[in-house]
């Protein structure tokens, strides 16, 4: 049963400080990895989908790189901000066709 | 695009009555739609999997006779807590799944609903 681990589980940082965020997964016989943000009492928006295939995925200040082998995914956040405190979480499915398996996350405080 | 809703976004109902949730698909034809729910400070856990078209599949632990899936058509899915109690208020989240168009079977989650059984 794939479990995903997410490190840590809190982090606070001043702002303009570079960050990385660490998930890591049991089972590397993974389709895709996809990083997502969620802030309090709202739902998830989609930030990265690495295919299983690729090393890594950018999108702005944001870097995410996947280490299938070794069941291992960072996302980078560079300059961060205080807008991007957020709880970050990081899901796999485990084929094309099944849900996501999430990690709990890793709870962002940039302090300005 | 690829954009998912869901309605309502928040619920308050009295303890034993039944609340229905829907979720859709906007732009693109959702062949699966998965649901899940998040208690505080917790992480997502999947309820069961929507396929259009056929039953549902639950998690172990689900009740199913409890939470109903119906997945009639290709933009929509609706989830009914029946007979509600205190223990069923938590977030529920769909996700959508684009089995046509994409390649790389990307999820896209709707908004959320949060549901408070008094």
């Amino acid at each position: 049963k794939q479990e995903v681990t997410q490190i840590p589980a809190a982090l606070s940082v001043p702002e303009g400080e570079n960050l990385v965020l660490n998930c890591s997964f049991t089972d590397s016989a993974i389709y895709n990895l996809q990083w997502f943000r969620q802030d309090p009492g709202k739902g998830l928006t989609s930030l990265l989908l690495i295919q299983s295939s690729q090393r890594e995925q950018t999108s702005g200040r944001l870097n995410a790189s996947l280490d299938k082998s070794s069941g291992r995914s960072t996302l980078y956040i560079a300059a961060s901000q205080p807008g991007d405190s957020a709880t970050y979480l990081c899901a796999v499915p485990n084929s094309g066709n099944t849900p996501l398996v999430f990690g709990k996350g890793t709870r962002l405080s940039v302090i300005a | 695009g690829a954009v998912v809703s869901q309605h309502p976004s928040w619920v308050i109902c009295k303890s034993g009555t039944s609340v229905k949730i829907e979720c859709r698909s906007l732009d693109f034809q959702a062949t699966t739609m998965f649901w899940y729910r998040q208690f505080p400070k917790q992480s997502l856990m999947l309820m069961a999997t929507s396929n259009e078209g056929s039953k549902a599949t639950y998690e172990q632990g689900v009740e199913k006779d409890k939470f109903l899936i119906n997945h009639a058509s290709l933009t929509l899915s609706t989830l009914t807590v029946t007979s509600a109690h205190p223990e069923d208020s938590s977030f529920y989240i769909c996700s959508a799944r684009d089995g046509v168009a994409r390649s790389y079977n990307e999820q896209f989650f709707g908004p959320g609903t949060r549901l408070t059984v008094l």
